[in-house]
């Protein structure tokens, strides 16, 4: 089946020690969507990708960093990790603009854990 | 700014009763109305969306309800189950940019 599949499920990491949560997707999909989602909250948008197009939202902090090498991969950098970064991240697709639903699909989430 | 806002916070049903869900938006570039069902652990899953050309949509149990003059949607869920139980998110999105915008969440709860 088509999906979006996140990677690892469960991430522990260290105070200031680099993490990189992974995303895939096989819906050929051309926007790709990094959330951050903590306890009884809505989901953040972090920043999104349409095709190579890179969006950051303002409030981002720079300790948050993506990349997408191709269609079906992007990942979430965090390059120093501080407790209030635990949180579950969650990765989402759609086709954008292309698509007058513009439906949007979300992967398990990554439960990230920062000691 | 929150660009859609939800209520309420938390609701308690019994089985067979009907939970409403609001929203509101203010900016009217908004033309998609999907609403995401959450149990805990998981991701949200898309459970019904609606354009605004449209007052109301129905899919099994569920049924959006929308007021363009007024900017507000609402999710009912007919004959809850306890397996209802989850948080539901609204959000909306326009055809002139990619990013959804979500509301807070309801935590749904149905007693059995």
């Amino acid at each position: 089946d088509a999906m979006v599949i996140q990677n690892p499920r469960y991430q522990v990491t260290q105070f200031g020690k680099p993490v990189t949560l992974s995303c895939s997707q096989t819906l050929n999909h051309n926007v790709m969507y990094w959330y951050q989602q903590k306890s009884s909250q809505a989901p953040k948008l972090l920043f999104h990708y349409y095709d190579k197009d890179f969006n950051n939202e303002a409030d981002t902090p720079d300790n948050f960093q993506s990349r997408r090498p191709n269609t079906s991969f992007c990942f979430l950098d965090i390059r120093s990790p501080g407790l209030g970064d635990a949180a579950m991240y969650l990765c989402a697709t759609s086709r954008g603009l292309a698509d007058p639903y513009n439906e949007q699909f979300f992967g398990p989430g990554t439960r990230l854990t920062v000691l | 700014q929150q660009q859609v806002k939800q209520s309420p916070q938390s609701l308690i049903v019994q089985k067979g009763g009907i939970p409403i869900i609001n929203c509101a938006y203010e900016n009217t570039a908004f033309d998609y109305f999907p609403w995401y069902q959450q149990f805990p652990g998981k991701g949200p899953a898309l459970l019904i969306a609606i354009r605004p050309d449209v007052s109301e949509k129905k899919e099994g149990r569920f049924t959006i309800s929308f007021n363009k003059s007024a900017k507000q949607f609402s999710l009912h869920i007919m004959d809850s189950q306890p397996g209802d139980s989850a948080t539901y998110f609204c959000a909306a999105t326009s055809n002139t940019g990619n990013q959804f915008y979500f509301g807070t969440g309801t935590s749904l709860t149905v007693i059995p």
